[in-house]
């Protein structure tokens, strides 16, 4: 089955300092990466979407300026939280949608998720 | 945009069947997932609707009406290792396929 890996899977940063998360779709090409971000007992809430070769759609209310995201090759997907601070704690898990013919069942894979924290 | 109602929390007892309802509301509805999500994981996924009717796959089963903008997640034979979130999503057309999820059931089965 496609998988998809996140790195790091958990991470503690001080407040102020910038964190990368990595995306990567080990066994397809993925022209199209999501990001989320889920909050204890939440649901997921979609942040943006990264297109491969373009900027990334961010989501009303989402600072494209704080969340930097590079989608730099059809399975690598990057999401940079900058000057983070502790409310940016958070689970960010994204997800890859395999490169398939137009109306085809396109689901998404999730990867493992990575667990920011942010002193 | 999209509306998507889940329960909040469930509890049923193990061997039990429980049924998880969802209720959706967008203007480009492509298709119905459902996820399983344990605590600190990833979802991993269940089941796809895109068409009315009943899907089957084992001890889970999903149903879609898309008329009344309406889903269920059946789970059959209920096991203590079911005890987890069970996410609702719904792929909207109109923003490319996106995904947008429900805010989630919390399951628990109980002996």
């Amino acid at each position: 089955g496609a998988v998809v890996s996140q790195h790091p899977s958990r991470v503690i940063c001080k407040s102020g300092t910038s964190v990368k998360i990595e995306c990567r779709s080990l066994d397809f090409q993925a022209t199209t990466m999501f990001w989320y971000r889920q909050f204890p007992k939440q649901s997921l809430m979609l942040m943006a979407t990264s297109n491969e070769g373009s900027k990334a759609t961010y989501e009303q209310g989402v600072e494209k300026d704080k969340f930097l995201i590079n989608h730099a090759s059809l399975t690598l997907s990057t999401l940079t939280v900058t000057s983070a601070h502790p409310e940016d704690s958070s689970f960010y898990i994204c997800s890859a949608r395999p490169y398939t013919l137009a109306g085809a069942n396109n689901e998404q894979f999730f990867g493992p998720g990575t667990r920011l924290t942010v002193l | 945009g999209q509306n998507i109602d889940q329960p909040t929390e469930m509890t049923a007892t193990e061997g039990a069947i429980v049924q998880i309802n969802c209720t959706y509301q967008t203007s480009g509805f492509n298709g119905l997932f459902w996820y399983q999500q344990h605590a600190g994981e990833a979802p991993t996924f269940l089941s796809y609707n895109v068409l009315d009717g009943l899907e089957e796959k084992g001890r889970f089963s999903s149903f879609l009406s898309r008329s009344k903008g309406y889903s269920y997640l059946l789970l059959k034979e209920l096991q203590m290792k079911d005890s987890a979130s069970y996410l609702c999503a719904v792929r909207d057309a109109n923003t490319g396929n996106q995904f947008y999820f429900g805010t989630g059931t919390s399951l628990t089965v109980i002996p």
